[in-house]
This record gives C-alpha cells, structure tokens and sequence, in this order.
C-alpha cells in the first residue's frame, strides 16, 4: 500500500535551535514528494518539493528538506526556528494511482516554537 | 488577490438540507481538486478535474455529493441531504498539469452540520 507517515503528532522547538519535522513514505515507482504548512484558519501553503536531482531541496521561508531514497524519508528542516513557524505541517507523496497521480498525504505535525 | 478563492468561508445548515461550495481557481491553471480535512488529519482526496473533465471521483464521494466545473474555470461542490459526519473543511486547490507540479490552496469552506 502507498502512504506517508509522519511519526510525531507535535515538535517543540526553542526559538533559535534547529528543528527537523520527520516523513516516510512507501511508494511503488519514483516518489515525488511535497511539503506543506497551514496556518490557523489559512489554506495550505506550498514549501517545496523534490522531483529528481539533489537531494537537499531549499524552500519558501528557510526551510529545506532531505530526501534519502535508502531510508525513504523526506524530512523538513530549517537551521534556526521562528516563533512565527509555529504550525501545522503535512507532508505528500504523488503517487501512481488510477493514473491520475494523486497526492497521498501525512496526518500533519503540529509545530511549535517557544521564544 | 490571484490565488484560489473559495466561498463560503464557513456554512452551517441544518441536517438533511443541501449545501453547494464554490471554488474559483488560478486562471492559468486547467487541474482542479476538491479535498475534505478533518480536524488532526490531512487532507483526504474528494475528486479531480482537468478543465471541464472529471477525471477520478474517491470512493468517499458518497451518491450525495456531486461536482462540476462546466466551463473549466469555476466548480462547485454540492452535498445533499448532509449528515453530521459531513462537518469538515472543504478544501479547493488548483495546478498546472503535470506529475510533477504543487497544487495551490484555497482558504476551504468549514462546513458544519447541526
């Protein structure tokens, strides 16, 4: 079966330290892999997304995120956290399904960041 | 603003009334999808249309939900004879064709079902 795992369901981070926010996934075929956040009470906001190449993909706000194909992982980091990152991030897997690639999606970790 | 919009932001209604979603994408793009998110969960594929085509509809979309997108811009979602188990948000999210290509969302409809 294809799926995305998010094994942590909250991350606290103190402002200023490092954070890592974790996704697996199982796919059969090559994963094209996505990161989102959602604010309280906004819609989903794309981060960035790994396709093919390097394995370290950067993104919107700091953020970038490590694929590791032996692992099957896509974690989200950024080197110094913000009081402002504080939110719901879901990561998503496209997948080959019915043909049409639809997105399979992480149950979310909810980040927050204490100052 | 150019991003996807969708109305309303919030519905309640009555158990067994009917509800219709709108959702307008980005102009450019010819993908459309619709999701349901439940509090704690990530968004759950609803169905999808490229231009006025539907494409794939979930096995979640019970005979009581139906969508369109007439002319390839605008879609709506219609829920009828809604049940509790309907409140969610309805999300809306847009893209350009391709395996490869981030989907864009809307702000969603929180529906609640009373």
């Amino acid at each position: 079966a294809q799926s995305v795992a998010q094994p942590e369901d909250q991350v606290n981070v103190a402002e200023g330290n490092p954070l890592t926010v974790k996704c697996t996934y199982s796919v059969s075929g090559n994963p094209y892999l996505f990161w989102y956040v959602q604010y309280p009470n906004r819609g989903l906001q794309f981060l960035l997304k790994y396709i093919t190449g390097d394995n370290l993909v950067k993104g919107s706000y700091g953020f970038e995120a490590e694929f590791n194909k032996s692992q099957t992982s896509f974690h989200l980091k950024k080197p110094s956290a913000l009081v402002s990152d504080s939110a719901l991030y879901f990561c998503a897997v496209r997948a080959a399904l019915n043909s049409n690639y639809q997105l399979i999606w992480g149950a979310g970790t909810k980040l927050i960041i204490k100052p | 603003d150019t991003g996807v919009s969708q109305d309303p932001r919030h519905k309640i209604t009555k158990r067994g009334q009917n509800v219709t979603f709108r959702c307008d994408p980005i102009s450019e793009h010819n993908r459309l999808y619709w999701y349901r998110q439940t509090l704690g969960q990530g968004p759950e594929f609803l169905t999808y249309f490229q231009n006025e085509a539907q494409l794939e509809k979930s096995r979640l979309l019970s005979d009581r939900f139906s969508a369109e997108r007439p002319k390839g811009s605008f879609s709506t979602l219609e829920i009828q004879r809604t049940e509790q188990g309907d409140s969610a948000m309805y999300l809306c999210a847009s893209s350009f064709p391709g395996q490869y290509t981030e989907a864009f969302f809307g702000q969603g409809t929180r529906l609640t079902v009373v």
